[in-house]
């Protein structure tokens, strides 16, 4: 199986605060997580790349002081969302690829988190 | 222009109805290609790879026009349980890790 976890399933926080999610592979050791992000009737568009033991590598227009990734083990990776505002109310989403994450490897989708911050 | 463009729809169809899914993408340096399933409010999930050739898997078929730089996805006999949004995704990156990039997809309802 390529079963993949997200924790907290949804999350409502006060302007401001942090929030920490969490994804992990159930079944798999995960060398790369990928991290998205929803928005309603939008695509997923990727936040981040994860590749575990070193730094994330993040995509043009995502704050990486604000987006927090560490992927300290095969099989988890934590995204935290620093002092969050409303307009990153959105749903994120990670992923997990049992092999390095290239070419046309399949991307094992987490349940996703949905984030409402007030 | 989108990277990826997908007719939103919706598509409403009887139970056993053939439907076909277009999906044009603008990078032509593009290197692989998928068709995702997103069920409301869950995770997308892998339908199928597209090939160059086209491939099939039961009564899904994809194809893929490099030259057209379009994807296409065709259900034959439609099951109430086809119901879903169908994402057409393309990595972006030949090298490296993969930069999927999702079009907005194509919602398809399947009626009795």
């Amino acid at each position: 199986g390529a079963v993949v976890s997200q924790h907290p399933s949804r999350v409502i926080c006060k302007s401001g605060t942090s929030v920490k999610i969490e994804c992990r592979s159930l079944d798999f050791q995960a060398t790369t997580m990928f991290w998205y992000r929803q928005f309603p009737k939008q695509s997923l568009m990727l936040m981040a790349t994860s590749n575990e033991g070193s730094k994330a590598t993040y995509e043009q227009g995502v704050e990486k002081d604000k987006f927090l990734i560490n992927h300290a083990s095969l099989t988890l990776s934590t995204l935290t969302v620093t002092s969050a505002h409303p307009e990153d109310s959105s749903f994120y989403i990670c992923s997990a690829s049992k092999g390095a994450g290239t070419g046309r490897e399949t991307q094992y989708f987490g349940p996703g988190t949905r984030l409402l911050v007030l | 222009r989108k990277e990826v463009e997908q007719d939103p729809g919706p598509f409403n169809v009887p139970e056993g109805a053939t439907v076909a899914f277009n999906c044009t993408y603008s990078n032509s340096a593009s290197q692989s290609f998928f068709w995702y399933r997103q069920d409301c409010r869950k995770e997308p999930k892998l339908l199928m790879s597209v090939y160059s050739s086209g491939n099939e898997d039961g009564r899904f078929t994809a194809q893929l026009n490099r030259a057209s730089q379009y994807i296409s996805l065709l259900i034959r006999d439609s099951k109430l349980s086809d119901s879903a949004t169908y994402l057409c995704v393309v990595n972006l990156r030949n090298t490296g890790f993969q930069k999927l990039v999702f079009g907005t997809g194509t919602r398809l309802l399947v009626s009795p």
